[in-house]
């Protein structure tokens, strides 16, 4: 079983960037691929990009140009940074670990946390 | 950019069986998940790669594939087993994962 726990300001203005901690509690850093998701009721569940502890992050191409996600291994930690947020962008923002199917398939997600509310409003 | 589609909702009575379909046009081509999330609690993975139960995961949960569609089925259904229910997949070149709209599962 892994923990994930994440942690970040739960309010943030229009314009600002938005940054977003998840800490995972054993030594499986290197084990599973590094995921962040989010949630709103206009648009249900989104999947914003993934880190490997040893590969070049991968983006949802919606939101590529604003996203950054990065990796601490020696603090067990990922983060999750969006720029020039809007409204559009107040959701529930969980991290999940996942795991690749096969080559060529895409990733399922094994353990979420229990998410981080951030509005955006000033 | 690609879509899942679920029905919005479906409603049984404890005891029978629920169905739940998420179409895609990669679904020939990728695997399919499926997720259920309780209210205020986040999603549980429920059925990988079409059709394989994670530990843990009751029996009487399913999935199937066939074409454009992947079902989940729920044999048995039981007051638990309210919640919503999610699909996954990725599109056809492995760019992006993407969800279904959900689907509320209402036991009568």
């Amino acid at each position: 079983q892994v923990l994930l726990q994440e942690s970040g300001p739960g309010l943030v203005e229009p314009s600002e960037t938005l940054s977003l901690t998840c800490t995972v509690s054993d030594a499986s850093i290197k084990r599973y691929y590094w995921n962040w998701i989010r949630q709103s009721p206009g648009k249900g569940l989104e999947w914003l990009g993934f880190i490997y502890y040893n590969g070049s992050p991968k983006y949802n191409p919606s939101l590529k140009s604003r996203v950054t996600i990065s990796l601490d291994t020696s603090k067990s930690q990922f983060f999750l940074n969006l720029t020039s947020v809007t409204a559009a962008d107040t959701a529930l923002y969980y991290c999940a670990s996942s795991l690749q199917a096969g080559p060529h398939f895409g990733h399922y997600f094994t353990y979420w946390g229990q998410g981080n509310l951030v509005t955006v409003s000033s | 950019s690609y879509e899942l589609t679920q029905p919005p909702s479906v409603s049984v009575s404890p005891g029978q069986t629920a169905k739940i379909t998420c179409s895609g046009d990669a679904l020939p081509k990728q695997y399919a998940y499926w997720y259920q999330q309780r209210p205020g609690q986040a999603p549980v993975l429920v059925i990988y790669k079409d059709n394989e139960r994670p530990s843990g995961i009751p029996e009487r949960f399913s999935g199937a594939s066939s074409g454009t569609t992947v079902t989940l089925t729920i044999s048995g259904v039981q007051a638990e087993d309210e919640a919503d229910y999610y699909c996954q997949s990725a599109d056809s070149t492995n760019t992006c994962m993407v969800f279904g709209g959900g689907t509320k599962l209402t036991v009568l």
